[in-house]
């Protein structure tokens, strides 16, 4: 069965840094296409990237610049590095797997900006 | 950007209702549309890729059809289990983007 717990999530004040992380289970992330997907405080869907291997990601031009990824082979995990946060970031962050159409999804991670 | 509209944003039904909710894309996507369910609290659910590939374990009461900008999601029959809010989300470049939802509600 196919697993996304993401944790990192918290209160930081505008500026800074903070970094999500996505474990899986019953697949390699390594090998599959990833997404970060963010849902504002009682707002819709916004995707923030989408990642594959090493060599494709593509980013929503709204975290273009202030976000990166990484990877954890041994972990499983993917990590979504934040920086420079600003208060419109505020958001649950979701992880999902999927090229075209997200298949599988984690509960989120609450991530507020607040000074 | 490929801007997604969908309508309505709010509907109110009872249990038993046939239920249309439209998407409408700012050009043509092909067939690469998705709906999904998601309940307060609780991550999107996948319901239908491709515009019309119904997911495993989602009831056949649900389906969907379109393509190019103009897409529907019905659901045949409403159920108490299905009052949610639906999105729908194209998948034909990124960056993806969904639509603004609609909140299905109880009469």
């Amino acid at each position: 069965e196919v697993q996304l717990v993401e944790s990192g999530g918290g209160l930081i004040q505008p500026g800074g840094s903070l970094r999500l992380s996505c474990a899986a289970s019953g697949f390699t992330v390594s090998s599959n296409y990833m997404n970060w997907v963010r849902q504002a405080p009682g707002k819709g869907l916004e995707w923030v990237l989408l990642v594959y291997g090493d060599h494709i990601t593509n980013f929503a031009d709204s975290v273009q610049g202030r976000f990166t990824i990484s990877r954890d082979n041994s972990r499983n995990t993917l990590y979504l590095q934040m920086n420079s946060l600003r208060a419109e970031d505020t958001a649950v962050y979701f992880c999902a797997s999927g090229e075209r159409w997200l298949s599988n999804w984690g509960q989120g991670t609450l991530v507020t900006v607040s000074s | 950007d490929i801007q997604m509209t969908q309508s309505p944003s709010s509907l109110s039904a009872s249990v038993g209702d046939r239920v249309t909710i439209t998407c409408r894309a700012s050009q043509s996507i092909s067939t690469y549309l998705n709906w999904y369910q998601q309940k307060p609290g609780k991550a999107p659910k996948l319901l239908i890729c491709a515009a019309s590939s119904l997911q495993s374990g989602v009831p056949s009461r649900f389906s969907g059809s379109g393509s190019g900008t103009d897409f529907t999601l019905t659901i045949s029959s409403l159920q108490p289990e299905d009052f949610a809010t639906y999105f729908c989300q194209q998948g034909y470049s990124t960056p993806y983007t969904f639509g603004q939802g609609t909140k299905l509600e109880i009469k």
